[in-house]
């Protein structure tokens, strides 16, 4: 079946330091890869997303690049700011049913920036 | 931007109860899934919906059932709760189920749902 692994932290850094978190996957067929971010009391918000190998996604300095020979999408940022203080979540949609499959999800990693 | 609604936001059901939550997508979206996080855990996938017809299933318990109507709004019924059906309940929306677009679920509030 479908998984994400994830490092699941918290991992802390200081204010401008530079952000990785790991994502790798299994997959029985050809994936398509987000990044999801949770802030406290809300609901998930569409980071990022990648539907082919070698796509890098991003958006408001975040980037991950679908790498389909070591199974990762690792996300980055070069300079971290307290606002991005939230949780974090790799996720996969293999479509290889079709229709509207759900996504799985790894298990999330808190991410706290200390100013 | 128009966004997921879902209601209510808060729910507090006592055992063996039955509850129903609801899910309004983003206008044109036609695709509604139905998502369960657990305290800390990462959100299980539950049931999905296209044009009103059930698309994917996951780890949706046989106590509950979910339909998406006309106006391809969605309902989650929940039968004889039990105190493990505590979580906070989410559903996504997105548009048809290729291409691009596709892709892209959008996640309501969500749904507390308290179970004692």
């Amino acid at each position: 079946g479908n998984s994400v692994t994830q490092m699941e932290g918290p991992v802390t850094l200081s204010e401008e330091a530079f952000l990785t978190i790991n994502c790798t996957y299994t997959a029985t067929g050809y994936p398509s890869l987000f990044w999801y971010v949770q802030y406290p009391g809300e609901g998930l918000q569409l980071l990022l997303k990648a539907t082919k190998a070698d796509d890098k996604g991003s958006n408001k300095g975040f980037e991950a690049t679908y790498r389909k020979e070591t199974t990762s999408f690792h996300l980055e940022k070069g300079s971290v700011q307290v606002s991005d203080s939230a949780v974090y979540f790799c996720a996969l949609s293999d479509r290889a049913g079709g229709g509207a499959d759900g996504l799985t999800f790894g298990k999330g990693t808190h991410l706290i920036i200390q100013p | 931007a128009a966004g997921v609604i879902q209601s209510p936001r808060h729910l507090i059901k006592e055992k063996r109860e039955t509850a129903t939550l609801k899910c309004y997508p983003i206008p044109r979206h036609d695709t509604v899934y139905w998502y369960q996080q657990g305290p800390g855990q990462d959100p299980q996938f539950l049931i999905s919906f296209y044009e009103k017809m059930q698309s994917d299933k996951g780890s949706i318990p046989d106590r509950f059932s979910a339909q998406q109507f006309s106006d391809y709004h969605s309902e989650l019924n929940m039968s004889s709760l039990e105190l493990g059906d505590s979580a906070l309940y989410f559903c996504a929306s997105s548009l048809g189920t290729s291409g691009s677009l596709a892709y892209e679920q959008y996640f309501g509030p969500g749904t507390r749902l308290t179970v004692t």
